[in-house]
């Protein structure tokens, strides 16, 4: 079983229809992060939690938000989606009791906003 | 602010030639510097890392890369390229206490 999994991984929605990617792991971690990659982009940081009370914005917040239910999972929402937020987007973890010296990622949830 | 930029967006490689993809960063300070490919479909693998001592770092699949801070640099390199090496690759930085942040990425095709 994969360490850092992601549900679903493909969805066709709607312009306009609430959305929830989801992200769980078992690799006990604190951190974890939502990214989106879109071509020629590169993978673009959304939100970030260092722990179950924390959570911050990345460089491309508007129109997501997250929620940390516990340290395994972490959830991003589209509360109202729109065409340009299709997109492949991974979620990641790291540990900073190890040094946080890597990040590891799910295998990427394939969003289509129609 | 915080950046990476990886300055080539494609480059093609014969089947056995060497190979180098560029990254720089901009940081007040030495990052965290990392390397991850993306073959076709699939999600982002870890190539190599780099946080301290020797500038030249090995990392898995024959690849190798160099930090040299006055260029703020963090180079990749393979001596020799095999088509299971076409893919996508991003370079990424961090500092301490933050998030990984990635270049656009460099999409690298062999041919033969």
């Amino acid at each position: 079983d994969a360490d850092v999994t992601q549900t679903p991984r493909n969805r066709i929605t709607k312009t306009g229809k609430r959305i929830m990617l989801e992200c769980s792991q078992t690799k006990g971690h604190d951190r974890m992060y939502w990214y989106r990659q879109d071509p020629g982009l590169g993978l673009r940081l959304i939100y970030y939690s260092f722990d179950v009370k924390d959570i911050n914005k990345g460089e491309i917040s508007d129109g997501y938000s997250v929620s940390r239910q516990a340290q395994a999972k972490f959830s991003l929402s589209l509360e109202s989606a729109i065409p340009n937020q299709t997109a492949l987007y991974f979620c990641a973890t790291s540990d900073p009791g190890t040094g946080d010296t890597e990040a590891f990622f799910g295998q990427g949830t394939r969003l289509t906003v129609v | 602010a915080q950046s990476v930029t990886q300055p080539d967006i494609h480059i093609t490689v014969s089947e056995g030639a060497s190979l180098e993809l560029r990254c720089n960063y901009s940081y007040g300070a030495t990052p965290y510097l990392f390397w991850y490919v993306q073959s076709p479909g699939q999600g982002l693998q870890l190539l190599l890392k780099y946080f301290s001592g020797d500038t030249l770092v090995q990392g898995i699949k024959g690849f190798e890369a160099e930090f040299k801070r006055s260029q703020s640099s963090f180079n990749l390199r393979k001596p020799s390229v095999h088509w299971s090496d076409a893919a996508e690759y991003f370079c990424a930085v961090r500092q301490a206490g933050t998030a990984l942040i990635f270049g656009k990425g460099t999409t690298l095709s062999v041919s033969s």
